[in-house]
């Protein structure tokens, strides 16, 4: 079992609906949560983070975590073609294992 | 506030060279990790330097390696290049080792091993 898993996708969203992208962990004692970023042929940037069970919003991102379930999500809503791009979902593990491990990623389109 | 630089941008070697990395943070990050990113692996953590210390490392052979300086910039090293070592090579940096401190990438080095 791969310590973080993505669906690779891709996933396509009509212009203004809603895009949902899902992650799960296997380290049930993991600290932090993070939703990067990255567009092709560029480097990863941060969109989210998440510590705590519950929701996160932040614009037209909200970021969830359900530790019990091990499944991180990233909602997008109102989704514009300026975000296709690859979502990484990435986790940091708890102490003796604090790296940030990342999943293959989800390619996401917009379609216009 | 300038972000996380790495050099060079983009590199050539051929099997059995050996090169370096350059990779310098944020001004007052302290914290330097490393990846590696194919299209067949995904992002992989190489390993992060906090305070000159080397303070976790990924699953890659003793052929990569680190150090981190008294200023924080950082380099990686790898020895007896194979065909398989050509990806993109990520640093990101942080104010504290990884935990709840958000990484912050620079844009990679992309290596060509022919």
């Amino acid at each position: 079992q791969k310590e973080v898993e993505q669906n690779s996708g891709p996933l396509s969203v009509p212009e203004g609906a809603i895009a949902s992208l899902n992650c799960t962990y296997s380290d049930r004692v993991s600290q932090s949560f993070f939703w990067y970023r990255q567009y092709s042929g560029k480097s990863p940037e941060l969109i989210m983070s998440i510590y705590s069970n519950g929701d996160k919003e932040d614009g037209r991102f909200t970021a969830q975590l359900n530790k019990a379930s091990q499944y991180v999500s990233l909602l997008i809503r109102d989704s514009q073609p300026s975000d296709s791009a690859t979502y990484l979902c990435a986790v940091v593990g708890n102490f003796g294992n604090e790296k940030l491990t990342f999943g293959t990623g989800t390619r996401l389109t917009i379609i216009p | 506030k300038a972000g996380v630089t790495q050099t060079p941008r983009y590199l050539i070697k051929t099997r059995g060279q050996q090169v370096t990395l350059s990779c310098s943070p944020i001004s007052g990050h302290r914290s330097v990790s490393w990846y590696q990113q194919t299209p067949g692996q995904g992002l992989q953590f190489l390993f992060e330097y906090f305070s000159e210390t080397q303070r976790n490392k990924g699953n890659f052979p003793g052929r990569f390696s680190g150090r981190q300086f008294s200023n924080s910039r950082s380099e990686m090293n790898v020895s007896t290049l194979e065909l398989g070592d050509s990806a993109l090579y990520l640093c990101a940096s942080s104010l504290a080792p990884t935990g709840q401190e958000t990484q912050y990438f620079g844009p990679g080095t992309r290596l060509l091993v022919l």
